[in-house]
């Protein structure tokens, strides 16, 4: 059961440059989330999708694209890198708790992009 | 103001001390509160969750919830050096389908 998976673990960019990070969960959750974290400000949230075919813009979406490939996979795409992108990635997967809002959040090890 | 408020740190305690953390909260229709562990480098881990008011024990960890105050702290009885990590709070209110994180605090357990 290998959880949360994302790829890749890490990746230099030059400014414009194109990329997609890719995320799998195999826990059979209908929930996944991108988030970014930079030092001192904590996890904040890029986009989300509470269910296979639906995403929402959180916190922090400018300059992000998201996919929700099926119920498994669900991937972040950055189409103009900029320096302001540089950050650890996180993608996280949950169920719902049956008062109906979220559960526990399970993270995927991260990805670590550096924009030049 | 921001949601969800903690106290950045560093917290410093000795081994064997208790290490408290706290959290504080503007939305008060929270309703579920974690609190999150993550080593340097690695990814948040879940340590412990809490739905309602009181204290909530698990091993060494203990989650205390005053919805009233607004506020969620996290102890940790007889702190040990691998305790020193850093420790979001995080939290959901009703029908939202994302938690919202606070910036972490720092915690050293000095041997």
């Amino acid at each position: 059961n290998a959880g949360v998976t994302q790829t890749p673990k890490f990746q230099v960019l030059k400014t414009g440059q194109s990329m997609t990070l890719q995320c799998a969960q195999d826990m059979n959750h209908n929930s996944m989330y991108w988030y970014r974290q930079d030092p001192g400000m904590g996890l904040r949230l890029i986009y989300y999708s509470a269910s296979e075919g639906t995403t929402d813009k959180g916190e922090v979406p400018n300059g992000y694209n998201v996919s929700r490939l099926n119920k498994r996979e669900f991937s972040l795409r950055l189409e103009s890198a900029a320096p302001s992108q540089t950050s650890v990635y996180f993608c996280a997967s949950s169920a719902r708790t049956s008062g109906g809002s979220t559960g526990e959040l399970f993270f995927g090890e991260g990805s670590r992009l550096t924009v030049l | 103001q921001k949601e969800v408020e903690q106290n950045s740190g560093p917290l410093s305690v000795p081994e064997g001390a208790i290490a408290s953390l706290n959290c504080t909260y503007s939305d008060r229709g929270s309703q579920s509160f974690f609190w999150y562990r993550q080593y340097s480098g690695k990814s948040p881990e879940l340590i412990m969750f809490i739905y309602s008011n009181g204290d909530k024990e698990d091993g060494r960890f203990t989650a205390q919830l005053n919805k009233a105050s607004q506020y969620v702290s996290l102890l940790i009885r007889d702190s040990q050096p691998s305790d020193s990590a850093t420790y979001l709070c995080a939290l959901s209110s009703g029908s939202a389908r994302q938690l919202t994180f606070g910036s972490g605090t720092q915690l050293t357990v000095l041997p």
